[in-house]
């Protein structure tokens, strides 16, 4: 079976530039997570989605940051305009009800540099 | 409310040696612990889990045990091998909170040399 599915892997961007970054979860997974990875935060949690609904979005930065997911199987990041600070590693990680406490499927990252 | 609380690293040893890697946890409910593994290049993997008190994860020779009274989940294995090089995050679920809405520590790097 295929994992999450995460694009880009890598995305080397300007200052005020426009970023997407994408995602397919694990299909029959209800729950999608995007995560941020920075050495000096570790892992945050920006947002997640039930159902395609988004629940909590507290963890998410600033105004500059949206997540959708228009349908069970796709999902977006996006950061505008960008700023060198976002400089990360994003993870989306999808999760099913009937699995185990706990357990996310991360997907490989999206490793963004903001120049 | 809710967090968790890994040793630093970075973690150096040689094959064969044993590895601790200390975790303790504040948490508001009655959380379920998990251990996740990163390894380089990759995303984090589920390693093992315990979802009650004295409950002990085991996998691919690594153990954690759930200790409610010291509130740790302290990862051990007797053995490392050079392919245990990868980043150790210790994590917990509030059960009161949504499935899946994890707490991480910090990350510990481990680094195995022949």
């Amino acid at each position: 079976d295929a994992g999450v599915i995460q694009s880009p892997r890598h995305e080397v961007t300007e200052m005020g530039q426009e970023v997407t970054l994408r995602c397919k979860p694990i299909s029959g997974h209800d729950y999608l997570f995007w995560y941020r990875q920075t050495m000096m935060r570790g892992l945050e949690l920006l947002i997640y989605f039930n159902n395609n609904v988004p629940i909590d979005d507290s963890g998410m930065p600033e105004d500059r940051f949206s997540a959708k997911m228009p349908n069970a199987s796709f999902s977006t990041l996006k950061i505008q305009p960008s700023e060198p600070r976002d400089s990360a590693v994003y993870f989306c990680a999808s999760t099913e009800r009937g699995q185990g406490a706990g357990e996310l499927f991360f997907g490989e990252g999206s490793r963004l540099t903001v120049l | 409310g809710n967090s968790v609380t890994q040793m630093e690293g970075p973690v150096t040893l040689s094959e064969e040696a044993f590895l601790t890697i200390n975790c303790t946890y504040t948490a508001t409910g009655y959380p379920s612990l998990f251990w996740y593994v990163q390894y380089p290049g990759e995303g984090l993997q589920l390693l093992l889990k315990a979802t009650k008190a004295d409950d002990k994860g085991s996998n691919k020779g690594f153990e954690a045990t759930y200790r409610k009274e010291t509130t740790s989940f302290h990862l051990e294995k007797g053995s490392v091998q050079v392919s245990d090089s990868a980043v150790y995050f210790c994590a917990l679920e509030d059960r009161g909170s949504t499935l899946g809405r994890l707490y991480f520590g910090r990350g510990t790097q481990l680094t195995v040399w022949p």
